[in-house]
């Protein structure tokens, strides 16, 4: 069965503040490993998609890199509008086709 | 402009009243998914759906039914709605499989008293 662990649930940064959000996971044969934003009230939205190990992927002040056991989002220079919670998922070879998600971890981000 | 969309947005209902909750795409995606949302428990999925006519179970299906009749749409029925079915639910497509970036819904909230 997959697993996957967001840490720390919450998280609280000034502006312009870096920091890390991880998520542990453990999978038979790694598919997939996706990050979403979800912002109160509306659906997840795609980051991005990591397939191996050492591969590493940026957007705008964010950066998500993967391990054969972890990946994080790095968050650089944060603004309040990154705020919001931010959700890890895996897609396993012997899931089938489910998407097996994180309990996420909520960034606040204060000017 | 590519979307999913659910609806309704909002539903309070009754013990054992059968409600069907929609949703649709527009990007011609094979896999369309659903999901609930639970304080604590995060995201888990309910049925999936590889592609007309085929669907499978996810984490939680009891309680639930799905249909995938057209590759556009894919309505969650709850047969005897009970109060723990009280949540979050969101809809979601994906291009190939959920191996692919998925494309999430507003979310439908709720209530079953």
């Amino acid at each position: 069965e997959d697993q996957v662990t967001q840490s720390p649930e919450a998280l609280r940064l000034q502006e312009g503040e870096s920091s890390s959000l991880n998520c542990s996971y453990t999978v038979s044969g790694l598919r997939g490993l996706f990050w979403y934003r979800q912002d109160p009230g509306k659906g997840p939205e795609f980051l991005f998609t990591l397939y191996s190990a050492g591969e590493e992927k940026e957007k705008e002040r964010l950066k998500a890199t993967l391990t054969k056991k972890e990946s994080f989002l790095h968050i650089t220079a944060p603004k309040p509008e990154d705020s919001a919670t931010y959700l890890c998922a895996v897609c396993g070879n012997n899931a089938g086709n489910m998407l097996t998600f994180g309990g996420g971890t909520r960034l606040m981000v204060k000017p | 402009e590519a979307q999913v969309t659910q609806n309704p947005r909002y539903l309070i209902t009754v013990t054992g009243k059968k409600l069907t909750v929609t949703c649709s795409q527009n990007m011609n995606h094979e896999y369309m998914s659903w999901y609930r949302q639970d304080p604590g428990l995060g995201l888990r999925q309910i049925y999936y759906s590889m592609n007309v006519e085929v669907t499978d179970k996810g984490d939680v299906p009891e309680g639930y039914k799905v249909s995938r009749k057209e590759k556009r749409n894919f309505p969650l029925i709850l047969e005897s709605p009970s109060p723990n079915q009280t949540s979050l639910y969101f809809c979601a497509s994906s291009l190939y499989g959920s191996g692919t970036e998925a494309f999430f819904g507003q979310g439908t909230r709720l209530t079953v008293v």
